[in-house]
């Protein structure tokens, strides 16, 4: 099985900030990866598919990155309402989809 | 506007089962892949299981394999989850999820879960 890691588990930065989430495969998924947010107590939304292509309505502010195993998300310019959880997912393994752990932005 | 709607969920005894619905509606219900992913307090999100569009295919997290079923009807436009056998383990925040398909070598596979309910509280406890 394909297990996703990211890293950090949670960081602090302050408004205005760059913001860099990695993701890492445990063995090749091509650009099979998704990111999605989650913001407190609400359901998880679709940021980023195929590594790097923006969900229709998402702010430019967020980027994807990445092949093979290692994967980036950027937040240029972190903003209050970026407050929330991320996650990456695979599908190249699918029909299996697989999240890796989650890393929690919080405001400095 | 797409909209997913899940009930059923509430406090269960462990050992007993629970039926969970996800409605569907503003779109062609019938032409999407459909998945249901878990959260359980504090934790992060874990993939449970998707069903192909006509139903003949259905998939499981290896761990859950045995106690719970997806299944759908199409002219009800619903996803359901049957749980068995419940654990403290299960409890959990359950989301349905409508699934993009991308074509890969292999041919069509859900991909993305680009539209989630807003999820539905099941909790295991005596």
């Amino acid at each position: 099985d394909i297990q996703m890691t990211q890293s950090p588990s949670s960081l602090s930065a302050s408004v205005g900030d760059r913001v860099t989430i990695t993701c890492q495969a445990s063995q090749d998924i091509s650009n099979y990866l998704n990111w999605y947010q989650q913001k407190p107590g609400k359901a998880p939304k679709l940021l980023i598919y195929d590594a790097s292509y923006l969900e229709t309505g998402v702010p430019p502010r967020f980027s994807g990155s990445g092949s093979g195993t290692d994967f980036t998300l950027t937040i240029s310019s972190l903003l209050p309402e970026d407050i929330a959880t991320y996650y990456c997912q695979q599908y190249d393994d699918v029909p299996v989809h697989t999240f890796g752990g989650g890393t929690k932005v919080e405001i400095k | 506007e797409v909209q997913l709607v899940e009930s059923g969920g509430g406090l269960v005894q462990p050992g007993g089962s629970l039926r969970l619905s996800c409605a569907a509606s503003g779109f062609s219900f019938s032409s999407y892949w459909m998945s249901w992913v878990r959260q359980a307090p504090g934790r992060g999100l874990e993939w449970v299981a998707n069903i192909k569009q006509d139903g003949s295919e259905k998939y499981y997290v290896d761990s859950l394999k045995g106690r719970f079923t997806i299944s759908r009807d199409n002219a009800e436009n619903s996803v359901y989850l049957q749980m068995n056998s419940l654990r403290g383990e299960d409890t959990a925040i359950y989301y349905c999820a409508r699934v993009r398909q991308r074509l890969k070598k292999i041919g069509v596979v859900p991909a993305a879960l680009e539209y989630w309910g807003q999820g539905i509280l099941v909790t295991v406890s005596s």
